[in-house]
């Protein structure tokens, strides 16, 4: 199947810093992808759509000038968290459509720390 | 987009067969049903997915009533790897492939 991947893993970084989190597409192009938070035992919640070439969209409540979103080519998208605090600490996990089906295929999801 | 009702949890041992059903009473006629498997620190993972009957592949069975306002995961045989949340969605038909998660199913398999 389609593989996304997701870098880094893993980020720690002090509050007020930005700090941008890439998702790929390893073996397709994708035209849209979508990024997700993930709070500890709780569900994944769409943050944002973004699409290649044009601006993202953004859920109801997302700040788009915190979360800055850019799909610069078919297989890259990248979620910049700015000015990050203490409650931006989650696990942002993306996803992309495979081709010609209607499965979304995830990426492994960065773990982000903010001290 | 359809909501999903699922059961919170579910206790299961090695060796059983679990079945997980999920309620979507607004089932668009264009919708797809989709299950997807969900490990601690792990992005979800495609399980299985299927419009109507019965569909298998080597993992999981999905059964789809007639009436499609319902569906269950059937995992034959778990083991203990088999602990994960499981999550149903319902989406496809040309709403560009934006998922809505429900809170799933968290299934404890223990030995």
């Amino acid at each position: 199947g389609a593989v996304v991947s997701q870098h880094p893993s893993w980020v720690i970084c002090k509050s007020g810093t930005s700090v941008k989190i890439e998702c790929r597409s390893l073996d397709f192009q994708a035209t849209t992808m979508f990024w997700y938070r993930q709070f500890p035992k709780q569900s994944l919640m769409l943050m944002a759509t973004s699409n290649e070439g044009s601006k993202a969209t953004y859920e109801q409540g997302v700040e788009k000038d915190k979360f800055l979103i850019n799909h610069a080519s078919l297989t890259l998208s990248t979620l910049t968290v700015t000015s990050a605090h203490p409650e931006d600490s989650s696990f942002y996990i993306c996803s992309a459509p495979g081709v010609g089906t209607d499965t979304q295929y995830f990426g492994p999801g960065t773990r982000l720390t903010v001290l | 987009l359809a909501k999903t009702t699922q059961p919170i949890s579910m206790d299961s041992y090695e060796g059983q067969e679990v079945n997980i059903t999920c309620s979507h009473n607004n089932i668009a006629t264009n919708d797809y049903i989709t299950w997807y498997q969900q490990f601690p620190s792990q992005g979800p993972r495609f399980i299985i997915q299927g419009y109507k009957t019965k569909v298998t592949n080597e993992v999981a069975s999905l059964f789809i009533p007639a009436d499609r306002k319902s569906s269950t995961l059937s995992l034959p045989r778990v083991s203990l790897s088999d602990t994960a949340v499981y999550y149903c969605l319902v989406a496809g038909g040309g709403n560009t492939g934006k998922l809505i998660f429900g809170q799933g199913t968290t299934l404890q398999v223990k030995p």
